[in-house]
């Protein structure tokens, strides 16, 4: 049990275009979601965390109105780069965290999306 | 400050010796959770072992074994007969008990190789 799934795995566009990625728990409610950003050989940097039908809480330095981000059910959480740039090329992966998860694996993530930008 | 440090950003091992993965961490909190992530080439975050603040034991799963020296604030990663499929990047992480989101916070990552 407890599986993250994400899509899609890989995407490819053109500058200034958007892109939208989807996290879903497949077999959990998830009451929380956060959204990571990965840089080649990098850690994963925290962007956001949503709370299932409340507005998500961004990390310092995170653009909100270039990461738009959705958790309109307790399955789905949205992650749209607006307006994309070749900088925004990169890993994201998202985890979430479920109700009554015991408190040594709470986090379940996604096998992550790809995004070049070009 | 909540912080996360890995100084190894490169280790080698021999096929079948154990490696030690060095984590140390900075806190205030008295109750903190650590964890390790194994990442491979193919990006999947694949946990392995978890250490809570206040267990008095060192926590292990298998050949995984975890360090923890609280005074020090150190959680190294001790992974016993090493595979060739050991061969990834390996994340410590922290979430702190002041959190009420669980995020976690990661450290710079470890990659390992292991020589047949």
């Amino acid at each position: 049990g407890a599986v993250v799934s994400q899509h899609p795995s890989w995407v490819i566009c053109k500058s200034g275009t958007s892109v939208k990625i989807e996290c879903r728990s497949l077999d959990f409610q998830a009451t929380t979601m956060f959204w990571y950003r990965q840089f080649p050989k990098q850690s994963l940097m925290l962007m956001a965390t949503s709370n299932e039908g409340s507005k998500a809480t961004y990390e310092q330095g995170v653009e909100k109105d270039k990461f738009l981000i959705n958790h309109a059910s307790l399955t789905l959480s949205t992650l749209t780069v607006t307006s994309a740039h070749p900088e925004d090329s990169s890993f994201y992966i998202c985890s979430a965290r479920g109700i009554s998860f015991p408190e040594n694996n709470e986090q379940f993530f996604g096998p992550g999306t790809r995004l070049t930008v070009l | 400050a909540q912080k996360i440090t890995q100084t190894q950003p490169g280790m080698f091992v021999q096929e079948k010796e154990a490696v030690t993965l060095d984590c140390t961490y900075d806190t205030s909190d008295q109750s903190y959770g650590l964890f390790w992530y194994k990442q491979p080439s193919s990006g999947e975050m694949i946990f392995l072992i978890y250490q809570g603040s206040y267990d008095e034991q060192n926590a292990t799963e298998g050949r995984y074994s975890l360090n923890f020296q609280k005074a020090r604030k150190s959680a190294n990663l001790v992974i016993s007969a090493s595979q060739l499929g050991d061969s990834a990047m390996y994340f410590c992480a922290m979430r702190p008990g002041s959190s009420n989101t669980g995020k976690l916070i990661f450290g710079q990552g470890t990659t390992l190789q292991v020589k047949p």
